[in-house]
């Protein structure tokens, strides 16, 4: 069974660009969640979508958003982008049910110029 | 709301144990994970546990969890280089719900 797949892996953006950022859940997996890495803040998480819906949203500003499309698929943006903004991005999917874990991606890098 | 602490570095020697501490602070954690990190990579899930276990063991890892104190911790036996990365432990309410990261402890194995 294939993985969590990320794209682009890396990226570079100049401030007040904005970009989207992509994550293919594994197989079967409907709910995916979000999360930011820097080395200040550690990991945080971001928000997570099941079956097309939001269903829990992280301490972050508006300009984070994301969606989620009918073959779970989900991809997130980031508008008017800061320098705070670089960090790693992680996707991780699950299926619901007792025993079921969240497997993550590797991660897209994100650097703001 | 949830936080999770653990000490941020260790250092072992090559073929000695290692044992990696986490506290955490919401009793209505239920999965409590250990995540491993290695440079330029992302999360590789290692081992979880459920609130209700008090060991977990699985080859080299042994995940101990003292429910009463909120301390849950990892040891890995017969530690190797390969071994060298960042360790985070997380908990979650639920298996899709958020996932509390702690600040990471970076394992130095020493050959």
């Amino acid at each position: 069974k294939a993985g969590v797949t990320q794209t682009p892996r890396y990226l570079i953006k100049t401030r007040g660009q904005q970009v989207t950022l992509s994550c293919s859940p594994i197989s079967g997996h409907r709910s995916v969640s979000w999360y930011q890495q820097t080395p200040g803040q550690g990991l945080q998480f971001l928000f997570e979508y099941f079956s097309e819906t939001q269903r829990n949203k992280g301490n972050f500003p508006g300009r984070f958003s994301g969606r989620q499309f009918s073959n779970s698929r989900s991809e997130m943006n980031v508008s008017t982008l800061e320098l705070g903004d670089s960090a790693l991005y992680l996707c991780a999917s699950t299926s619901p049910g007792r025993g079921e874990t969240q497997y993550f991606g590797p991660g897209t890098r994100l650097l703001v110029l | 709301g949830e936080d999770v602490e653990q000490s941020l570095f260790l250092s072992v020697r090559e073929g000695d144990s290692s044992v990696i501490n986490c506290t955490y602070t919401d009793s209505s954690s239920t999965y409590l994970y250990w995540y491993k990190q290695e440079p330029g990579a992302g999360l590789q899930l290692l081992t979880y546990i459920f609130s209700n276990m008090d060991m977990k063991q699985d080859q080299r890892l042994t995940v101990l969890l003292n429910k009463k104190d909120k301390h849950l911790s990892l040891r890995i036996a017969d530690t190797q280089t390969g071994d060298s990365a960042i360790y985070f432990c997380a908990a979650s309410e639920t298996s899709y719900d958020k996932v509390i990261f702690g600040p990471g402890t970076s394992l130095s194995v020493i050959p």
